[in-house]
């Protein structure tokens, strides 16, 4: 079993639907959770970070956390084409001295105009 | 602020053959990592760095790989020798601090095609 499961998609939506994008996790050491947007050969890029359960909201992106059930989710409000990417959730647990970082496999997302 | 660079951005080479890959990272940032993402999957960190000192290379397969961070700042990775499986992107990422709340900053990465 791995450590972070996601879906990967591909999902497609029409633009200004609501997103729902989610991670599951095995590891109870995880502490840090965390959403990266990657566009088509980039790097990707941080859009949301928390740190205990609980919702976090930035904007029209939404993030939630639930540690009992080992669930994070993505919540993306009135999506729009420029949010057509590939959506990766990370965890960070301790690991001698220093936090190890583990990513799904991400989850292809296509707004439709 | 600039950001962390990366190079070269695409590689071809021939299996059995070296390639290295340079990394510079974000002014400042004592941490360096460098991750191997293949299509379709979530980059799988390979290496790890604080400073110039090596954190964690336990998915580092070295036998082939290897890497060095020269003087806390640039670093290198290099496969020598190359086989198919090898073909990924490679990402280069930098962050202040290693722990407590901290935020990764990815370069775009190198794209290896090992035919």
């Amino acid at each position: 079993q791995k450590e972070v499961e996601q879906d990967p998609g591909p999902l497609s939506v029409p633009e200004g639907a609501i997103v729902s994008l989610n991670c599951t996790y095995s590891n109870s050491a995880f502490q840090y959770f965390m959403w990266y947007r990657q566009y088509s050969r980039k790097g990707p890029e941080l859009l949301m970070y928390t740190y205990s359960s609980g919702n976090k909201e930035d904007g029209r992106f939404t993030a939630q956390v639930d540690k009992s059930s080992k669930y994070i989710s993505l919540f993306i409000r009135d999506s729009q084409p420029s949010d057509s990417a590939t959506y990766l959730c990370a965890m960070r647990a301790p690991s001698g001295g220093y936090q190890k970082v583990t990513f799904g496999t991400g989850t292809k997302l296509q707004v439709i105009p | 602020e600039a950001g962390v660079a990366q190079s070269p951005r695409y590689k071809i080479i021939e299996k059995r053959q070296s390639v290295a890959f340079w990394c510079n990272p974000i002014s400042g940032h004592a941490t360096l990592y460098w991750y191997q993402q293949i299509l379709g999957q979530g980059p799988k960190l390979l290496i790890q760095f604080q400073n110039n000192g090596v954190v964690d290379d336990s998915q580092l397969p070295k036998d082939r790989f290897s890497a060095e961070r020269l003087k806390g700042v640039d670093s290198t990775l290099k496969i020598q020798p190359a086989k198919l499986e090898d073909s990924a992107v490679y990402l280069c990422a930098s962050s202040l601090y290693d722990r407590g709340p901290y935020e990764q900053y990815f370069g775009p990465g190198t794209r290896l095609t090992v035919t």
